[in-house]
């Protein structure tokens, strides 16, 4: 499985946006980036994937590099309840997540 | 979106007795996985259960210690056996989505043995 490399924590303050960064530079031509977030005592939520294009859903944005070795999450207006552990993944096909260490957003009121 | 039940949500055990863990879904999937979370740790994939054949156990991970079942496209349970306080952990179940890449996870179960 490619790895990710995450930093392990990062902090905002509420109303702002974040830029959660993932490198991914052993990625292959295959691999979906996947990212799932992990709220205090709960089970990992999906929250966006993409291939080679950015993405946009309702929860967040995906910048994928163009050579695809790294991408940002990007939370457009940070909330309390963003406050997470988010995972960067990378996937072929068959959905067998591997999770890594995860970046700890911590949000400042 | 698939809704995941564990039962029982948290128990707490002695050592060198045994736990099921059930996994419910409300709806009919191929796939499901079940991981353990150790404290303070990221969550790590134990075994792929698809109904109707073995669970395909990772690295670290047997049978013997880790019996799994399946037996429909709804269920499936986990024991973890001859439990020991390395054991201690949140153990989650997770299926995919048949309409997306999305990936649903339970609530968790955590386990404390002593």
């Amino acid at each position: 499985d490619a790895k990710t490399t995450q930093p392990n924590s990062m902090e905002s303050n509420e109303e702002e946006p974040v830029h959660l960064p993932c490198n991914h530079s052993t990625i292959s031509g295959t691999d979906y980036i996947h990212w799932y977030r992990q709220l205090p005592s709960q089970g990992p939520e999906y929250v966006i994937h993409g291939l080679t294009s950015n993405v946009n859903n309702r929860m967040a944005s995906l910048a994928i590099a163009e050579d695809r070795k790294s991408s940002t999450l990007i939370l457009h207006r940070a909330t309390l309840r963003d406050a997470a552990v988010y995972y960067c993944i990378l996937i072929q096909g068959a959905q067998k997540l591997v999770f890594g260490q995860g970046t700890r957003l911590t949000i400042n009121p | 979106s698939a809704v995941i039940s564990q039962k029982p949500s948290r128990d707490i055990c002695q050592r060198g007795t045994s736990l099921t863990i059930q996994c419910q879904v409300d709806s009919q999937v191929t796939m499901m996985f079940w991981y353990r979370q150790q404290p303070g740790q990221s969550l790590t994939l134990i075994a792929t259960a698809n109904q109707g054949s073995e669970a395909t156990y990772e690295s670290g991970f047997v049978i013997d210690k880790f019996p799994i079942s399946r037996p429909n496209l709804t269920f499936s349970t986990l024991t973890v056996s001859n439990m020991s306080p390395e054991d201690s952990s949140i153990y989650l179940c997770s299926v995919e989505s048949l309409h997306s890449y999305e990936q649903y996870f339970g609530p968790g179960t955590r386990l404390t043995v002593t």
